[in-house]
């Protein structure tokens, strides 16, 4: 198994809602990424976890809240979003953190808020 | 902090013909990453090519190479044969050494490549 697995591929949510979204991957990689990209952007950084722990959190509002269950899975909470949330939210996986061998990518969720 | 620049925001090429993009990055530090990633319309970000940069020798992957000048903090990413399948939005991206930012990539702000038949 190669992939990182995202789901939801799409997601419309109001901005009173609970929504989870969740990433998954079976290579035995440790590190593990959170990304936000708006249309026709580069990728922006949200949070870092490396050995299931948090190693960095760009400054995202709390209605962002991840977790990273087990090494396989990383998950994304969101809570009480604005519409300027609406995004692609992209998951990815390194072996670890210390090697660059680059990222595997999930094809990622689009967020719609309303 | 790193920056990543990418001069061309659109460019376009026939197919079976050869296109170069172009990327300039910012960094004082010595030992980095650079990478070439694709993202057609399907989303998904590919990885196309990887540079180390105490490496001298320019990186190749099948029909694409890069040119990688340290000194001019350049890293350009050449198609050759282009092909319909290479349609998409290319970004260039930095990462700084092992240990230090957590496997962090900075990206370019891209350069979306048309390939006309």
């Amino acid at each position: 198994d190669t992939e990182v697995t995202q789901t939801p591929k799409h997601l419309v949510m109001g901005m009173t809602n609970k929504k989870s979204l969740k990433c998954e991957q079976h290579m035995g990689h440790r590190a593990m990424y959170w990304y936000k990209q708006k249309a026709k952007k580069p990728p922006e950084l949200m949070f870092v976890y490396s050995y299931e722990k948090l190693s960095i959190n760009e400054s995202v509002p709390s209605r962002f809240s991840p977790e990273c269950p087990n090494s396989s899975l990383l998950n994304l909470h969101l809570h009480a979003l604005q519409p300027e949330d609406s995004a692609l939210y992209l998951c990815a996986s390194s072996r670890d953190t210390g090697r660059t061998y680059g990222y595997t990518f999930g094809s990622g969720t689009r967020l719609t808020v309303v | 902090a790193q920056t990543v620049t990418q001069s061309q925001p659109e460019m376009s090429v026939q197919e079976a013909e050869t296109v170069t993009l172009s990327c300039t990055y910012d960094t004082s530090e010595n030992n980095y990453y650079l990478f070439w990633y694709k993202q057609p319309p399907s989303r998904q970000m590919i990885l196309v090519i990887r540079q180390e940069a105490y490496k001298q020798q320019n990186a190749t992957e099948n029909r694409f190479s890069v040119n990688f000048q340290k000194a001019a903090k350049s890293f350009s990413l050449k198609i050759s044969d282009s092909q319909l399948g290479d349609t998409a939005m290319y970004f260039c991206a930095f990462m700084e050494p092992p240990g230090t930012s957590y496997g962090k990539l900075t990206f370019g702000q891209g350069t979306i490549l048309t390939v006309h038949p």
